[in-house]
């Protein structure tokens, strides 16, 4: 069963930079995208952007678009997110959730996701 | 401002049966794109509940059911237990994955 395992806590002040990582397990890893979602505090699911670990394109949210940077290490079946100047505002769990495709393969899910990462800016 | 409109809040009796909506438009539910549930339980991750419209993956009760009819999907559960009260999302694609704004599910 693949599972995405997630880094732990942070706490950072505003200006900080910050990687978080979502390590998959198996070695079929660089054949999904990997998605990253933000929960802020009491509110819903966003869609920050995803990843091919196969050759690290990404696509991102006008949302989030120059903001965060998503990677991924295919060699260690590892994705990232990070922040180079945190805000406040960056405050949330941050999921990472594998792309499962099914049925004729043009369509996925998120399945597995993450266990979150729960990030805290605050000066 | 969700692409993907749901009701903030249900809720219901054990045992009863209820129905969270999920409101899309032409641009993704309408333009054919499937409708994916997740069910968040307090303090967890989300994880798949139906996918592809209708279809559960396994493990999942057959208390719960999707369906899909023009630029809306709709999720059913039946025979309400106490461990269903979580918070659900709706997710399809309209240009990039996008989500619906959740529904708190009580039971009461």
């Amino acid at each position: 069963e693949v599972q995405l395992v997630q880094s732990g806590a942070e706490v950072k002040k505003p200006g900080e930079s910050l990687r978080i990582s979502c390590k998959g397990s198996g070695n079929s890893f660089p054949n999904y995208w990997i998605t990253w979602v933000r929960q802020m505090p009491g509110k819903g699911l966003e869609w920050i952007g995803m990843v091919d670990p196969r050759d690290s394109y990404t696509n991102y949210s006008p949302s989030f678009q120059g903001h965060v940077i998503i990677s991924a290490d295919k060699s260690i079946s590892t994705a990232y997110l990070q922040w180079s100047s945190l805000k406040t505002s960056d405050t949330a769990i941050y999921y990472c959730a594998r792309h499962t495709y099914y049925g004729s393969g043009s369509q996925f899910r998120f399945d597995p996701w993450g266990q979150g990462t729960m990030v805290t800016v605050s000066s | 401002q969700s692409a993907l409109t749901q009701p903030p809040s249900v809720s219901g009796a054990p045992g009863q049966r209820v129905t969270i909506s999920c409101t899309g438009s032409s641009s993704n539910i309408g333009a054919g794109y499937d409708v994916h549930w997740y069910q968040q339980l307090p303090g967890t991750a989300p994880k798949v509940l139906i996918f592809g419209n209708s279809y559960r993956p396994s493990g999942v009760p057959d208390r719960f059911s999707g369906s899909k009819s023009g630029t809306s999907a709709y999720l059913a559960i039946t025979g309400l237990q106490a461990e269903d009260e979580a918070d659900y999302y709706c997710q399809s694609y309209d240009s990039r994955p996008v989500f619906g704004g959740g529904t708190k599910l009580t039971v009461l």
